[in-house]
């Protein structure tokens, strides 16, 4: 079953703007991940924020997570044409699945 | 280099016909998943499987068959009864399943003839 949910479904930006998509979920989670796939290609894992935590960051991604809230958020800055691609959150709790969300669909325009 | 090899890229797929997608690591990864992916939408868990000659299945399983006689290969069988097959279907590995990232294929995409 999917327990994210992601939003907005899509975001067109110019270059150099941020990007910036949210994730809500439904139960109780280990962890909270989020993926990139380019069109007609497999995900690219992105980053991992564990539930005690409360942000993270991996060069130009940031990424919140608030769990009184079940909720997330994906921060690009300085966007480039080449983030253009599907970004989806997917949780993680105690046993072997992730569930994903449907995703955001990024746009940069040059 | 390491990583998830799936084939074919493409896969067309007549009435009432069988058909298996490959999937194979050299990540040393214990867990193995399917999932299925339609226009638009998220991942749809399939199968996965925790351990060699061990599988589970997943939210979707009806008309999907696997084996995992090797850690290194997860083939998915899509069988007849499996009414709706078009989709892109995406083959993952991991160490500890929900717990740590997940590393993915490039997909197959099957289709109707």
């Amino acid at each position: 079953s999917q327990q994210g949910e992601e939003d907005p479904q899509a975001l067109s930006i110019q270059e150099g703007e941020n990007a910036t998509m949210n994730c809500s979920y439904k139960t109780s989670i280990n962890n909270l991940q989020w993926y990139r796939q380019n069109s007609g290609r497999g995900l690219v894992h992105l980053i991992l924020i564990r539930s005690n935590e409360r942000e993270k960051h991996s060069g130009r991604l940031r990424v919140t997570l608030d769990t009184s809230k079940k909720s997330s958020s994906l921060l690009i800055t300085a966007s480039r044409a080449a983030d253009t691609a599907s970004y989806f959150c997917a949780t993680g709790a105690n046993d072997y699945k992730l569930s994903f969300g449907a995703g955001t669909t990024v746009t940069v325009r040059a | 280099d390491g990583g998830i090899t799936q084939s074919p890229k493409y896969l067309f797929r007549k009435e009432g016909q069988n058909v298996t997608l490959s999937c194979e690591q050299n990540l040393n990864h214990d867990a193995m998943y399917w999932y299925r992916q339609d226009p638009g939408q998220g991942l749809r868990l399939i199968y996965y499987s925790q351990i060699v000659n061990d599988f589970q299945k997943g939210d979707i399983a009806e008309g999907y068959s696997v084996s995992r006689e090797k850690k290194e290969s997860f083939p998915l069988t899509v069988t007849s009864a499996q009414k709706n097959p078009t989709a892109f279907y995406l083959c993952a590995s991991g160490l500890e399943g929900g717990k740590l990232p997940q590393h993915f294929g490039d997909g197959t995409r099957l289709s109707i003839l």
